[in-house]
């Protein structure tokens, strides 16, 4: 079956812009995360969602970012007012109900803020 | 989550094991050890877990030390295909909430012809 999408794939910004990034997780998979990935270094953890309910954001940088998964499938990272700083990959997950469940990683978008 | 400790890199010939090592000191005794790998710009790969008995599965053996302070992950006959960065994770696991995953900063193996 499919595996995890992301659109756009590449994504390329003026400073001060609004961007929407967006996951479609495997079917039936109840826990979706975000991550950010900088060049060169591990996946770092920014918010997850057990179906609409956004159980951790602890890993937000800071209120320009946000996420919302309103149906319990589909969720979209909105970063408002970019930054240079925030170009990096930004990678989404999902996994079946259990945390001992694998996470699936998605192939990313990456953002870069001119 | 508890650190790990993971050497920066590690080459490996092609057809032999290799043993990728992890510390994990601190682990506390609810917490999971997760291996991921990262191949070139793909996303990360889910490989293997076990919380203190030894696993193995189609990809990997995990073998967990008795104190749980340290692990190794072997790869038994290591292909070009599996040059990737290789990821030791210690984590909380519940029955029915997700949880993060808490990447450091992994080893980079090459397999080598």
């Amino acid at each position: 079956g499919a595996g995890v999408s992301q659109s756009p794939r590449y994504k390329v910004t003026k400073r001060g812009q609004d961007v929407a990034l967006r996951c479609d997780p495997i079917s039936g998979h109840v826990s979706l995360y975000w991550y950010r990935q900088a060049l060169g270094q591990g996946p770092e953890f920014l918010t997850y969602f057990n179906y609409e309910a956004q159980q951790d954001k602890s890993g937000l940088p800071n209120d320009r970012f946000s996420a919302e998964r309103p149906e319990g499938s589909i969720s979209t990272l909105t970063i408002q007012r970019t930054e240079q700083r925030d170009s990096a990959m930004y990678r989404c997950a999902s996994s079946s109900a259990g945390s001992y469940n694998e996470q699936f990683f998605g192939p990313g978008t990456r953002l870069t803020v001119l | 989550d508890a650190k790990t400790t993971q050497p920066t890199s590690m080459d490996c010939a092609e057809g032999r094991a290799a043993n990728l090592p992890c510390n994990h000191s601190t682990i506390s005794g609810n917490e999971y050890v997760y291996w991921y790998r990262q191949i070139h710009s793909q996303g990360p790969q889910y490989i293997i877990h076990g919380l203190k008995n030894n696993e193995t599965n189609e990809m990997a053996s995990l073998i967990i030390t008795e104190d749980r302070k340290s692990s190794t992950l072997i790869l038994p006959h290591a292909t070009l295909r599996d040059t990737a960065v290789y990821y030791c994770i210690v984590r909380v696991v519940g029955e029915t909430s997700g949880s993060r995953l808490t990447f450091g900063e992994g080893t980079q193996l090459t397999v080598n012809p």
